[in-house]
């Protein structure tokens, strides 16, 4: 089955620089790959997601960029505000398991005012 | 204006009760869900439902059964609870059923999640 790993586990920034987190996955079928933020009490909330016809994706000061051929995919937060503080989770997700998420163990970040 | 509500939001028993947790999607969404995240925030899905009917079920010990009325509603079912039950369960819904080769994933909305302690 998915695997997915996620470095770093935390990460800590000053506000105002740019945070990346990478995520791999081991299954080459897998074809869609959300982002969520999860804040402090609260459910998971989608930011961004990408599907495996593209390369990169971008809203606003968030952007993911994914690598079919390394099998990893990226979410970069430029600008960072603390706000951003939340632990986030990257998933994959395959046509073989339906809509079986697959998540990594997540990241905490801390942005530093 | 909830989109995906769950009920209650904290939940303190005493080890082999029997308990249950409701959710309730506004979305229209065809598919539902349970995860469990642990206390290390690992994310694992339990079950999925789609239109009323069970997708998946992952690994989970028997003592947990979902319940779906209909697809706006996906309750958990907990018996004989254990202290290894404590952790988050989180509902989640999405729009479109998927499965096979050629399906469209549609992304997962999550509730506020019920805080489980079992004590």
């Amino acid at each position: 089955g998915e695997n997915v790993e996620q470095h770093p586990s935390t990460l800590s920034v000053q506000e105002g620089d740019s945070a990346v987190i990478k995520c791999t996955y081991s299954d080459s079928a897998s074809n869609y790959f959300p982002w969520y933020k999860q804040e402090l009490g609260k459910g998971p909330q989608l930011i961004i997601d990408i599907r495996s016809n593209v390369g990169e994706k971008k809203d606003q000061r968030i952007a993911v960029t994914l690598n079919k051929t390394a099998k990893h995919f990226s979410l970069h937060i430029t600008e960072t505000q603390p706000e951003d503080s939340a632990v986030y989770f990257c998933a994959a997700i395959a046509d073989n398991y339906g809509q079986n998420f697959v998540f990594g163990p997540g990241t905490r970040l801390s942005v530093l005012p | 204006d909830t989109a995906v509500s769950q009920t209650p939001k904290y939940l303190v028993t005493q080890m082999g009760n029997d308990k249950s947790i409701k959710c309730e999607q506004n979305l229209g969404h065809d598919t539902m869900y349970w995860y469990k995240q642990d206390s290390k925030k690992f994310l694992k899905i339990m079950f999925s439902y789609n239109n009323k009917e069970l997708i998946i079920n992952e690994t989970v010990p028997n003592r947990f059964s979902p319940k779906s009325p209909d697809k706006a509603h996906l309750n958990l079912h907990i018996n004989s609870l254990e202290l290894g039950d404590s952790a988050v369960y989180f509902c989640a819904s999405s729009q479109f059923a998927v499965g096979g080769t050629g399906g469209i994933k549609e992304t997962q909305y999550f509730g506020p999640g019920t805080r489980l302690l079992v004590l």
